[in-house]
């Protein structure tokens, strides 16, 4: 079975401060793992993707992740935080073609 | 990217309606579509997934007599949420996944259901 653990509910960061959020992961096969953004009251938006290919992922707007099978993490990094960077992420797991399951999410505020 | 649609993107209804919110692939066939239900300031709740031509699969616990699931199409799967009560209030979001591709989920931009 997979899950999901992201450590920290609310992290705060200042504008220009690096961002790290934490995911663990949970499997029992070679997952696909993903980050997502929500802003309020909208969907998820893909920021980036694991799928076996390499481990530095790099996504949208700057963010990136490793893959570290040895430690089953695969945080969420970004050198230097904006104020539009205030969100929702969800780190999620999925089994390939399985659903996807999320963790519970990191609400990020960005200070100015 | 793929494109996912949701409609309607708010919806009040009185107790006791029907809400239908609908799912749209739009540049692409999905074989899959989950709907998820999200609380305030809470992950997301699969509640089923809904698999073209065939009946929804329903996670334990959701009624599947209260929340309609029907995929007639490769790009359409809709959510019916019969006699709606208050506490069916909340967000509503949708995902697909195309054949193929690396399991990444498609979502849509979810719909905000308030029950009066």
């Amino acid at each position: 079975a997979q899950s999901v653990t992201q450590l920290g509910s609310h992290v705060s960061v200042s504008e220009g401060a690096l961002v790290l959020l934490r995911c663990n992961y949970s499997s029992s096969v070679p997952p696909y793992l993903f980050w997502y953004v929500q802003y309020p009251n909208q969907g998820l938006q893909l920021l980036l993707k694991y799928t076996s290919a390499a481990t530095l992922v790099k996504g949208i707007n700057g963010f990136e992740a490793e893959f570290k099978k040895s430690e089953t993490s695969f945080h969420l990094t970004k050198p230097s935080a904006h104020m539009s960077d205030a969100a929702e992420y969800f780190c999620a797991v999925s089994p390939r073609q399985g659903n996807l399951i999320f963790g519970k999410g990191t609400k990020l505020s960005v200070k100015p | 990217g793929a494109v996912v649609s949701q409609h309607p993107s708010r919806v009040i209804c009185k107790s006791g309606t029907s809400v239908k919110i609908e799912c749209r692939s739009l540049d692409f066939q999905a074989t899959t579509m989950f709907w998820y239900r999200q609380f305030p300031k809470q992950s997301l709740m699969l509640m089923a997934t809904s698999n073209e031509g065939s009946k929804a699969t329903y996670e334990q616990g959701v009624e599947k007599d209260k929340f309609l699931i029907n995929h007639a199409s490769l790009t359409l799967s809709t959510l019916t949420v019969t006699s709606a009560h208050p506490e069916d209030s909340s967000f509503y979001i949708c995902s697909a996944r195309g054949a193929g591709g690396t399991g990444e989920l498609f979502f849509g931009e979810g719909s905000r259901l308030t029950v009066l």
